[in-house]
């Protein structure tokens, strides 16, 4: 069971153009929906992160879309580089009895050509 | 400099055969976790730790085993590796042991493990 739905599974820009990366999710007990970005041979690593009760947030060229009425959060990001080509991870977490579980999507392996 | 720490980092054995990857944190974070990231499915959760000697399952725990005898060392052990827990493994720790989930988790640079 899939908690987390992410879209695409790979994405090819070409430099400059803008990156979209959607995901959806199911329990609205959730309270905290992070992106990670992944390079090879690396861990995943914090990107950007927001919270339910905002509907963007921006930092620099990344920019999360949050509709919680949908259930839906995505990921821009503008002017792509040939440097942002990475495997992407939305995820979700809620506090409580739940307290740092990440619950991740499928990943997203994006391409920047120059 | 701060860092979660991983060895081995590439590991192939053989079905059967007791193994362990270690986690190390020098940033004393209560909370450690294990993932495995598996192609298509992301990365599932395996084992957390709030804090020393508080261990619970998360979504996938079967045949693996972890202690948190220190702070800073969170172990996964697989007792008797099968070829299905071939998988990239990556530790992850957290600051901090309130129940505000919003806190970044960092992970180390993964263990790949082949089970022949």
């Amino acid at each position: 069971q899939q908690q987390v739905k992410q879209s695409p599974q790979s994405l090819i820009v070409q430099k400059g153009g803008i990156s979209i990366i959607n995901c959806a999710y199911e329990n609205t007990a959730f309270d905290y929906f992070p992106w990670y970005q992944q390079f090879p041979g690396k861990g995943p690593a914090l990107l950007i992160a927001i919270r339910p009760d905002v509907s963007e947030k921006k930092e620099g060229r990344f920019t999360i879309s949050f509709n919680k009425s949908a259930k839906q959060f995505s990921l821009h990001i503008m002017d792509s580089q040939p440097g942002d080509s990475a495997t992407y991870f939305c995820a979700a977490s809620r506090g409580g009895t739940s307290y740092g579980k990440l619950t991740f999507g499928q990943g997203t392996i994006l391409t920047v050509h120059p | 400099e701060a860092q979660v720490t991983q060895n081995p980092r590439y590991l192939i054995t053989v079905t059967g055969k007791k193994l362990t990857v270690t986690c190390s944190q020098n940033m004393n974070h209560e909370y450690m976790s294990w993932y495995r990231q598996d192609p298509g499915l992301g990365l599932r959760q395996i084992y957390y730790s709030m804090n020393v000697e508080v261990t619970d399952k998360g979504d996938v725990p079967e045949g693996y085993k972890v202690s948190r005898k220190e702070k800073r060392n969170f172990p996964l052990i697989l007792e008797s590796p099968s070829p299905n827990q071939t998988s990239l493994y990556f530790c992850a720790s957290k600051p901090g042991h309130s129940k505000i989930s919003n806190q970044p988790q960092h992970f180390g640079d993964g263990t790949r493990l082949s089970i022949l």
